[in-house]
């Protein structure tokens, strides 16, 4: 079954840094996600991309972040100056129809230390 | 914005016991997932339910979409079935919402 994979698996970075999270969608999906749990919470949306763009995203995508589809297998969440309180687990997802017709498959996640 | 409530928060269970979760959302959705956490940290997709039941093996789930809730059935849990089970639901457009989680713990 395909399946979403997202690099690295574990990313140490020194605060204030900027990292690179990246993501591998399934190859036929049009829609994607980045989520973000920190330890012990819920997962926490953060933004939707469609065609290229930002279609939706949540009060914790400040300017801070960034995604980028930079070719036509990857799909990268760029965060600048890195805060202690980035420390989490960073979950890229795809779906191949947007809106509510189909369901959301997730990578195994990067786990993140701010350092 | 859309509230997702599970209960409840913490199960613990004997192997091979039933058990049922629950997830309540304040809104009309479109969308239904379930998923469960590994003590790895991955999210596993166990149904995509916007209303309806389904089946797979030990595990089922009803969504009442008309009544804002979701259950999810484990019936003979084994401790593989021990980790967080996470639902979550899709709020404007592609925003989806995830509940605090059902923490499942099962003993042999």
């Amino acid at each position: 079954e395909p399946e979403v994979t997202q690099t690295p698996s574990h990313q140490v970075t020194q605060m204030g840094q900027e990292v690179i999270l990246r993501c591998v969608p399934i190859s036929n999906h049009l829609y994607f996600y980045w989520y973000r749990q920190i330890l012990g919470q819920k997962v926490e949306f953060l933004v939707s991309f469609y065609n290229n763009e930002i279609s939706e995203k949540s009060e914790i995508f400040d300017d801070q972040f960034s995604v980028e589809r930079p070719d036509g297998s990857n799909f990268t969440l760029k965060i600048r100056s890195t805060k202690l309180e980035d420390s989490a687990m960073y979950f890229c997802a795809s779906s191949q129809g947007g809106f509510s017709n189909q369901p959301q498959h997730f990578g195994d996640g990067t786990r993140l230390s701010i350092l | 914005g859309i509230q997702v409530e599970q209960s409840p928060p913490d199960l613990i269970l004997q192997e091979g016991a039933n058990s049922t979760l629950r997830c309540n959302f304040s809104d009309s959705v479109n969308n239904l997932q379930w998923f469960h956490q590994n003590p790895w940290g991955q999210l596993i997709n166990l149904f995509y339910i916007p209303s309806g039941t389904k089946q797979n093996g030990r595990l089922s789930a009803t969504t009442v979409a008309t009544e804002r809730y979701s259950l999810l059935y484990i019936s003979s849990s084994q401790t593989t079935d021990s980790g967080v089970y996470f639902c979550a639901v899709l709020y404007n457009n592609n925003d989806m919402r995830f509940g605090a989680g059902t923490r499942l713990t099962v003993k042999p």
